[in-house]
């Protein structure tokens, strides 16, 4: 289970605060994503990145933000924008994004906002 | 988009008996379907994946079959354990210059001993 990290594995926040939320990989991975996971709706892409410096929009961008400044770290931030932000947060990564690679999912952050 | 459907929503079945989770997908050119295994509070798992160019694959008590033609898949467990009770997740994904992946609402498997 080692080898992508994620932090907090709760979080709880105040409605119009912005939050970020931490992930790590020491898997030497290029490519990174977060997911937002609801009951009955399965995994939804909210970013990818496949490189450093650079990530795209998934499906359910709107109301969130990344950053990938190092190879390691691809946090996200989840901003007040956001309408209905709690929910389970995944993060995940793979070799490449290219090729089909296995994705490797972090332990997930738990975020509630009341 | 790709757009993939997912059947049953739940499935409880007896130990030893097996299970059959099916998914259907949206575009034709989809060609990488893996599956993810999750289990009560734990991340999604890798537990097998199959490419279009290739019709079934085996893994052990798990196996999963293709249907180009019909553009529909299937994840089949044999001998069902206690410890294959989990949520299932299909996926598909369309081959090219990044791979993302379309996944299914999940399969929630419950094995009654």
């Amino acid at each position: 289970d080692g080898g992508i990290t994620q932090s907090p594995k709760y979080l709880f926040r105040k409605e119009g605060q912005n939050v970020t939320l931490s992930c790590e990989q020491n898997l030497n991975h290029d490519a990174m994503y977060w997911y937002r996971q609801d009951p009955g709706q399965g995994l939804r892409l909210i970013y990818y990145s496949q490189i450093v410096n650079d990530f795209q929009k998934g499906d359910i961008a709107e109301g969130y933000s990344v950053s990938r400044e190092k190879k390691e770290s691809f946090p996200l931030t989840v901003t007040s924008a956001q309408k209905n932000p709690t929910a389970f947060y995944l993060c995940a990564s793979s070799l490449a994004m290219a090729g089909g690679y296995e994705q490797y999912f972090g332990p997930g952050t738990r975020l509630t906002v009341t | 988009g790709e757009n993939v459907e997912q059947h049953p929503s739940t499935l409880s079945v007896q130990e030893g008996d097996s299970a059959v989770i099916k998914c259907t997908y949206s575009d034709s050119a989809s060609n990488y379907f893996p599956w993810y295994k999750q289990e009560l509070g734990k991340r999604p798992q890798l537990i097998i994946d199959i490419r279009s160019n290739v019709g079934e694959k085996k893994d052990q008590r798990i196996a999963v079959t293709l249907n180009k033609t019909a553009k529909h898949f299937s994840l089949h467990i044999t001998e069902t354990q206690p410890e294959d009770s989990a949520v299932y997740f299909c996926a598909a994904s369309i081959s090219g210059a990044d791979y993302k992946l379309s996944f299914g609402a999940g399969t929630t498997v419950t094995v009654r001993a």
